[in-house]
């Protein structure tokens, strides 16, 4: 019963270097989400993808790209990783965005610092 | 654009208390949905309470209420018999039916005393 699955759980990036966070759930939902979360601010949607073979910007996209490999998986890619991207990131699943008793499901995030 | 306000970035409350945690929110919509999620030292986030914007009625689980006041846009969250367990941050966030991303407070952080 493993639910939204992230790794790594930690990382540390050299500016200009790149990654891929990856994130699977099991529960054969629709919709998948990576958020990332700065001290004293809430969580930022960086990308969303509402169901297979969609993908969409949310809040905060510049510097990321994501790709949802089939229904379980989403992953997002660092291309160059800037400071500025040092953050706690976060996955979560979803039945199916919009509907009227939606709940997200969260993963236990990823620790990255860009030095 | 619509916004989320926490007040309090740290509550502390002794155990077996009651303590109340504030958000307030802005938005020109009338039909929404408002959350209070708890997001422990583990760092996952766990849904608490979920209240309907078109329902008069403060959603309830539990230990846990909200006072949901439309016309005022406030949406605090009531913690009943506090326990050790509760201590976590509390994250209040806003959904729109027509836009369906989460607008996210900056979190409360909650300390319980033994």
């Amino acid at each position: 019963n493993a639910g939204v699955t992230q790794t790594p759980k930690f990382q540390v990036l050299k500016t200009g270097q790149s990654m891929t966070l990856q994130c699977a759930q099991d529960m054969n939902h629709n919709s998948m989400y990576w958020y990332r979360q700065d001290p004293g601010m809430g969580l930022r949607l960086i990308y969303y993808s509402a169901s297979e073979g969609t993908t969409d910007k949310g809040e905060v996209p510049n510097g990321y790209n994501v790709s949802r490999l089939n229904k379980r998986e989403f992953s997002l890619r660092l291309e160059s990783a800037a400071p500025s991207q040092t953050s706690v990131y976060f996955c979560a699943s979803s039945e199916r965005q919009g509907r009227i008793n939606e709940k997200l499901f969260f993963g236990s995030g990823t620790q990255l610092s860009v030095l | 654009a619509q916004t989320v306000t926490q007040s309090q970035p740290e509550m502390s409350v002794q155990e077996a208390e009651t303590v109340t945690l504030s958000c307030t929110y802005d938005t020109s919509e009338s039909d929404y949905y408002l959350f209070w999620y708890k997001q422990p030292p583990s760092r996952q986030m766990i849904l608490v309470i979920r209240q309907e914007a078109y329902k008069q009625q403060n959603a309830t689980e539990n230990r846990f209420s909200v006072n949901f006041q439309k016309a005022a846009k406030s949406f605090s969250l009531k913690i009943s018999d506090s326990q050790l367990g509760d201590a976590a941050m509390y994250f209040c966030a806003y959904r729109s039916n027509s836009n369906y991303q989460l607008i996210w407070g900056a979190g409360t952080k909650l300390i319980i005393k033994p």
